[in-house]
């Protein structure tokens, strides 16, 4: 989810294991979602997106879920893998093509 | 080679000096970014650019400038750099056509002592 203050919440899975990683959005007339993937000391890397029509989509081995009632996003990590240790976060488009980023989540997996 | 590029990818810079740190893109794409990630605190939005002649401020404009020289290319500048500039700076793209997904270059880690 999101985090608070200047700490990162943590998420710490065993390899093999599914991961989910969570994050709540502020504006319900956001029309469009995207999750990043920010590998240390590297620029975020696109994942996956969806548009506010869905609530479902998948990619390979991850799945992203769109509760637009509660204002929720989820992704879904199938089968993670110790290359999928990063910082994860979602991005909303309020208006205009500018996206508002979250904080993210820090994922270990744990060999 | 990298779709988004970034020079320097590290500076260590002192008070009040000048800076400019330097986006290319073979991505082809109309719309730059310039953000920057501080600990905790998330991408930021600087400045923006849906095209060659447009430039629009963001969230953290101010002590920043901007040019589009090009549509591959977007510089930021520090005019006067502060040690509260210390941060991580990303340049990013997108399609203005086709979506509203931004890819991001490798980043510039910028010290001003």
């Amino acid at each position: 989810g999101e985090s608070v203050g200047l700490h990162l919440p943590t998420l710490s899975v065993q390899e093999g294991d599914n991961s989910i990683i969570n994050c709540a959005y502020s504006n319900s007339a956001s029309d469009y979602f995207i999750w990043y993937k920010q590998e240390s000391g590297k620029g975020p890397q696109f994942i996956i997106d969806i548009r506010s029509n869905m609530d479902k989509r998948q990619g390979q081995r991850v799945t992203v879920l769109l509760n637009k009632t509660v204002k929720h996003l989820s992704l879904q990590i199938a089968a993670t893998q110790p290359g999928d240790s990063a910082v994860y976060f979602c991005a909303e488009n309020k208006s205009n093509y500018k996206l508002t980023f979250g904080k993210g989540t820090l994922l270990t997996v744990n060999p | 080679d990298a779709d988004v590029t970034q020079t320097p990818r590290n500076r260590i810079t002192k008070t009040g000096k000048r800076i400019m740190l330097e986006c290319s893109q073979t991505k082809g794409h109309d719309r730059m970014y310039w953000y920057r990630q501080d600990p905790g605190l998330g991408l930021r939005l600087i400045y923006y650019s849906f095209d060659v002649k447009d430039i629009n401020k963001g969230e953290i404009s101010d002590g920043y400038s901007v040019s589009r020289q090009a549509q591959a290319k977007f510089s930021l500048s520090l005019e006067s750099a502060i040690p509260n500039q210390t941060a991580l700076y990303f340049c990013a793209t997108s399609d203005g056509t086709g979506g509203v997904a931004q890819y991001f270059g490798p980043g510039t880690r910028l010290t001003v002592t």
